[in-house]
């Protein structure tokens, strides 16, 4: 069955470390996403990525970072710069509008905890 | 600023009554609009989506309205179950294909 694997689950980190997200998809999807759910704020958008070796900032990229070396990952690292890193975070991937039926399909999250 | 907003947080609906889901925009750029269905502790599902040129779409229980005018639409589920019980969220894309999502509205049905 094609889809994203997010792993893991449930992440902690001390505060002071930086921790590495995992996102494959075998979908064969162009574009990647990464947003974060916190209470009351819906989903927000951290970083994207179009095609390989290429990604932009979202709109609230600081205290992150990514890659794209291979079409089928999108690692997400969260630095020890990002001041409030407990959340939900998710990974997606889309085909282009023009190929046919738009939609995001999404990960399962990974719960990220600094304690 | 909020450019994609669900201003109830919460509903609740008897089963087998309709549900309705409101969202409003404020950027008249956004040309196609999308609902997402989400449990707790997993990644939002797709449900349905309209384009800009049409006023409605249905697929079986719901049906998503879109008033361009008034820059607001709404998902109708007809009628609604206890497996409805979750959290929605509306979503609107540019022509750059990245998505706004709303704040959410969590559903429950009452058995």
């Amino acid at each position: 069955d094609g889809g994203i694997t997010q792993s893991p689950k449930y992440l902690f980190r001390k505060e002071g470390q930086n921790v590495t997200l995992s996102c494959e998809q075998n979908l064969n999807h162009d574009a990647m996403y990464w947003y974060r759910q916190d209470p009351g704020q819906g989903l927000r958008l951290i970083y994207y990525s179009q095609i390989v070796n290429d990604f932009q900032k979202g709109d609230i990229a600081e205290g992150y970072s990514v890659s794209r070396e291979k079409k089928e990952s999108f690692p997400l690292t969260v630095t020890s710069a990002q001041k409030n890193p407990t959340a939900f975070y998710l990974c997606a991937s889309s085909i282009p509008r023009l190929k046919g039926d738009y939609g995001y399909t999404f990960g399962s999250g990974t719960r990220l905890t600094v304690v | 600023d909020q450019q994609v907003k669900q201003n109830s947080p919460s509903l609740s609906v008897q089963e087998g009554r309709i549900s309705i889901l409101n969202c409003d925009y404020t950027n008249s750029m956004f040309d196609y609009f999308l609902w997402y269905k989400k449990y707790p502790a997993e990644g939002p599902t797709f449900l349905i989506s309209i384009s800009s040129i049409k006023d409605k779409n249905e697929d079986g229980r719901f049906t998503v309205f879109l008033n361009k005018s008034a820059k607001h639409l709404s998902l109708h589920i007809v009628p609604s179950q206890p497996g409805d019980s979750a959290v929605y969220f509306c979503a609107a894309m540019l022509v750059d294909e990245k998505l706004t999502f709303g704040t959410g509205t969590r559903l429950t049905i009452i058995p």
